[in-house]
């Protein structure tokens, strides 16, 4: 069966420290992965989403990059941290040809 | 105007009650339709999703379709208070090389004893 794992599940960073955040998909390969926040109290965002290996589509202009440097894994990175970059991360999967989005678990991000 | 738009509730609803969710999206070029339940702190769970017009059943939960009118719903029959969550609308469509889920803001049920 497909899984999907992220981590680290709670992460609480300095203004202007990096970041670098993980998912990996189990069990199934050339999936679309793809990357959500969900501010408090808001819905959830598409920030960036791939097709494939090297492919990297990005929704919303801001602090934040992402990379795929192998099938099934990917990665949500920041240089420098912004106050507003608080908020709930979630890594999706959606095999092709599969309609439904699986999510991760998430990673809660605190700026301070 | 948003892509999806559910009101925010919170809904309350008396254990055993019929608990009626509603969507609409503003895309007619929209291809799958998904509700997601999300408990506090925790991810989304998907729970139903409908592809075609007329309703979908599994269980307690009946989604309904109407892509004339760009509306879809869930209904939750015996609410149970386990059913408390926040429920997301989701509508996937492809564009820009891939396709995209977006979701509404999602609205809040309680379920009370």
């Amino acid at each position: 069966s497909q899984t999907i794992h992220q981590w680290p599940a709670t992460l609480v960073q300095p203004v202007g420290s990096p970041l670098s955040l993980e998912c990996t998909v189990e069990g199934t390969s050339n999936p679309n992965l793809y990357w959500y926040r969900q501010a408090a109290g808001r819905g959830l965002q598409l920030l960036f989403y791939s097709v494939g290996i090297g492919q990297i589509s990005s929704e919303v202009p801001q602090n934040l990059s992402a990379s795929r440097p192998q099938d099934r894994q990917f990665i949500l990175s920041s240089k420098k941290l912004l106050l507003s970059d608080s908020g709930f991360y979630l890594c999706a999967w959606r095999f092709r040809g599969n309609y439904g989005y699986t999510f991760g678990s998430g990673t809660r991000l605190t700026v301070v | 105007q948003k892509e999806v738009e559910q009101n925010s509730g919170p809904l309350s609803v008396p254990e055993g009650a019929i608990a009626s969710l509603n969507c609409t999206y503003s895309d007619r070029g929209s291809q799958s339709f998904f509700w997601y339940r999300q408990y506090s702190g925790k991810s989304p769970e998907l729970i139903m999703s409908i592809y075609s017009n007329g309703d979908k059943e599994d269980g307690r939960f009946t989604a309904q379709l109407n892509k004339a009118s760009q509306y879809v719903s869930l209904l939750i029959r015996d609410s149970q208070p386990s059913d408390s969550a926040t429920y997301l609308c989701a509508v996937d469509r492809f564009g820009g090389g891939g396709n995209k889920l977006t979701f509404g803001t999602g609205t809040q049920l309680k379920v009370e004893l």
